[in-house]
């Protein structure tokens, strides 16, 4: 079975521009959850998409949207980026939001603002 | 303030020795998980602990959840340089099932 994919690996983006990440989990998951990761703060929860609805969402700026697909793809956008916006973003997948929310990370995009 | 806390936060050791990484918190989980993470990769899921008192064995590396689920630890014997990486717990929220994650460790295996 092939794993969760994010596109595109690495990025480069200025000060001000938007971006749009892509994430397929692995077939048959339905729940897909978007992390922030960096040296300083560490792994941070985004939001979580279930059947395309957003289940949860983190502390982050409303600057932070994503959606989800009814093929469960999900996508997030970051709008207006700053500097601290560079990071790795995690995408993860899970079969069933429920009590043990196993999850399966793809390998990240890394965002570099400049 | 993390919900859940790792210690140490670096660890470096030669090929052969023990080692042991600690996930605490002041609140209970109903489960807590163990991932690793490589550099320039995700985590990946090593194992989750449910029962307060449950011990996991994956090869060279034992899992034990505390008898009041409020931390757990890594135990790894005999360290091989396949070992390096960050080591993350993690568990879920009381509301919702959002992940929450340690701030992690990071191991170094030195040949």
């Amino acid at each position: 079975k092939a794993g969760v994919t994010q596109t595109p690996r690495y990025l480069i983006k200025t000060r001000g521009q938007q971006v749009t990440l892509s994430c397929s989990p692995i077939s048959g998951h339905r729940s897909v959850s978007w992390y922030q990761q960096t040296p300083g703060q560490g792994l941070q929860f985004l939001f979580e998409y279930f059947s395309e609805t957003q289940r949860n969402k983190g502390n982050f700026p409303g600057r932070f949207s994503g959606r989800q697909f009814s093929n469960s793809r999900s996508e997030m956008n970051v709008s207006t980026l700053e500097l601290g916006d560079s990071a790795l973003y995690l995408c993860a997948s899970s079969l069933v939001a429920g009590e043990l929310y196993e999850q399966y990370f793809g390998p990240g995009t890394r965002l570099t603002v400049t | 303030t993390q919900l859940l806390e790792q210690s140490p936060q670096f660890l470096s050791i030669q090929e052969g020795e023990n080692l042991t990484v600690y996930c605490n918190s002041s609140s209970v989980f109903s489960s807590l998980q163990w991932y690793r993470q490589e550099p320039g990769e995700g985590p990946v899921l090593l194992v989750t602990v449910v029962t307060g008192g449950e011990v996991k064995k994956l090869k060279r590396l034992t899992f034990q959840f505390g008898d009041a689920r409020k931390d757990s630890s890594l135990h790894i014997t005999a360290a091989q340089p396949g070992d390096t990486g960050l080591y993350l717990c993690a568990g879920p929220k009381a509301a919702g099932n959002k992940l929450t994650f340690g701030g992690g460790t990071r191991v170094l295996v030195k040949p």
